[in-house]
Formats: structure tokens, C-alpha cells, sequence
């Protein structure tokens, strides 16, 4: 069973670089077709796609957030990551990492991450 | 960027009730890009239809997807106790992913 798990600082200070990373696990993350994926969620509200990345290393932005982030895999640690620099108190939220391409079939639990002083 | 737009914003509807929750895009998307998600409070989003109307793994079948073009529609036939969410619509398309702003189903 493929599981995924984010991990990262919870606490994240106003222009700082917020950084996590999903480590996959039940399954290789460099297997052709695969997409690997970030989408966030700020508290009570809806769900945001922030970027994706291919099986082999071709990367998509949200247009809207595509100068901030930076979205990487390592395939000898099974894992992939994710940069939002210059960050503010709009980017805290729960943020998810998925396998996908159509759709996201397998997500993490989520990383609360809160943009504070 | 094709834009989601979901309709209703709540649904309060009683055990046993047909639900019908509507997915508009904003350009038209391939029936194979469209997939819906459910998302109880604190669980991450899970997968229920894919490709407009494929059940996922595991989903039961009184839920079932229909549409295409510009407008979707996800359908839970007889409403449990467990369905009660918040229900996601999300196309594909042009190396952009997008989701709709979300529907709840609260128990009226």
C-alpha cells in the first residue's frame, strides 16, 4: 500500500522560505507515469493545486504562486519537495503532498504550516 | 486556467435523501480530466470518482459521476451517515490542475 507523509517546520517566519518534503513509501517514485504533487488548504477554506512534478523531473506551477515555488525530487531517498519563498501570513495552511496525474489517487495527512512571527 | 465553479455552496439534507452536487467549468474539459473528492473535517481529501464517472477503489456504489463539456455532476444515491463532507470537483488540463471551491453536505 503506497502511503506518503509530509514533514517540515511547523512554524514558518513572514518572508522566509517555507520548506517540506513527502516521503513515499509501498512504492517507487520514479515509476513511468507517475505525477507527484502539492496542494494546500488554508484554514476553513478550500483546496489549492501549488505545483506537481513528473516521474522525470519536469515541473508545473499554479500560475499564481509559479514565482515562489519550487517543486524537486530525490529519487535515491524515495521523496519530493517543496520551497515557498518569501512567505506570508496567506500562505499558512494545511499543506498535502499526492501521487497523480488526471487525479490524485494517494495523499499525505497533511502539514499544518503557520506564517508567524 | 479553466475556472470550477460548484453549486450549491451547502446542501442540509436528511439520511436517506438523493444528493446531486453540480461542477461547471468555465471552457470545456475532457470527461477523462474530471475527478471529484470527498474531505471529512481534519482527513486529507479522498478520491471517490475519476474520469467523470469511474468509481475509485473502494467507494461504494451509490456514488456515481455523469457529465461532460462544461458541466458535471456527482450523485450519492441514498445518503448515510458517513457521507456527510465536504465534496471537490477537479479537471485537468494544459499542465494546470484545478479545484472547485468545495460543497458541504451537513445534516439538516
Amino acid at each position: 500500500q503506497l502511503q506518503l507523509q509530509e514533514s517540515g517546520p511547523g512554524l514558518v517566519k513572514p518572508s522566509e522560505t517555507l520548506s517540506l518534503t513527502c516521503t513515499v513509501s509501498g512504492g517507487s517514485i520514479s515509476i513511468y507515469s507517475y505525477y507527484w504533487g502539492w496542494i494546500r488548504q488554508p484554514p476553513g477554506k478550500g483546496l489549492e493545486w501549488i505545483g506537481s512534478i513528473s516521474y522525470s523531473g519536469n515541473t508545473y506551477y499554479n500560475p499564481s504562486l509559479k514565482s515562489r515555488v519550487t517543486i524537486s525530487v530525490d529519487t535515491s531517498k524515495n521523496q519530493f519537495s517543496l520551497k515557498v519563498s518569501s512567505v506570508t501570513a496567506a500562505d499558512t495552511a494545511v499543506y498535502y503532498c499526492a501521487r497523480g496525474w488526471l487525479r490524485f489517487d494517494y495523499w499525505g495527512q497533511g502539514s499544518l504550516v503557520t506564517v508567524s512571527s | 486556467e479553466i475556472v470550477l465553479t460548484q453549486s450549491p455552496g451547502t446542501l442540509s439534507l436528511s439520511p436517506g435523501e438523493r444528493v446531486t452536487l453540480s461542477c461547471r467549468a468555465s471552457q470545456s474539459v475532457s470527461s477523462t480530466y474530471l475527478a471529484w473528492y470527498q474531505q471529512k473535517p481534519g482527513q486529507a481529501p479522498r478520491l471517490l470518482i475519476y474520469g467523470a464517472s469511474s468509481r475509485a477503489t473502494g467507494i461504494p456504489d451509490r456514488f456515481s459521476g455523469s457529465g461532460s463539456g462544461t458541466d458535471f455532476t456527482l450523485t450519492i444515491s441514498r445518503l448515510e451517515p458517513e457521507d456527510y463532507a465536504v465534496y471537490y470537483c477537479q479537471q485537468y488540463g494544459s499542465s494546470l490542475w484545478t479545484f472547485g471551491q468545495g460543497t458541504k453536505v451537513e445534516f439538516k
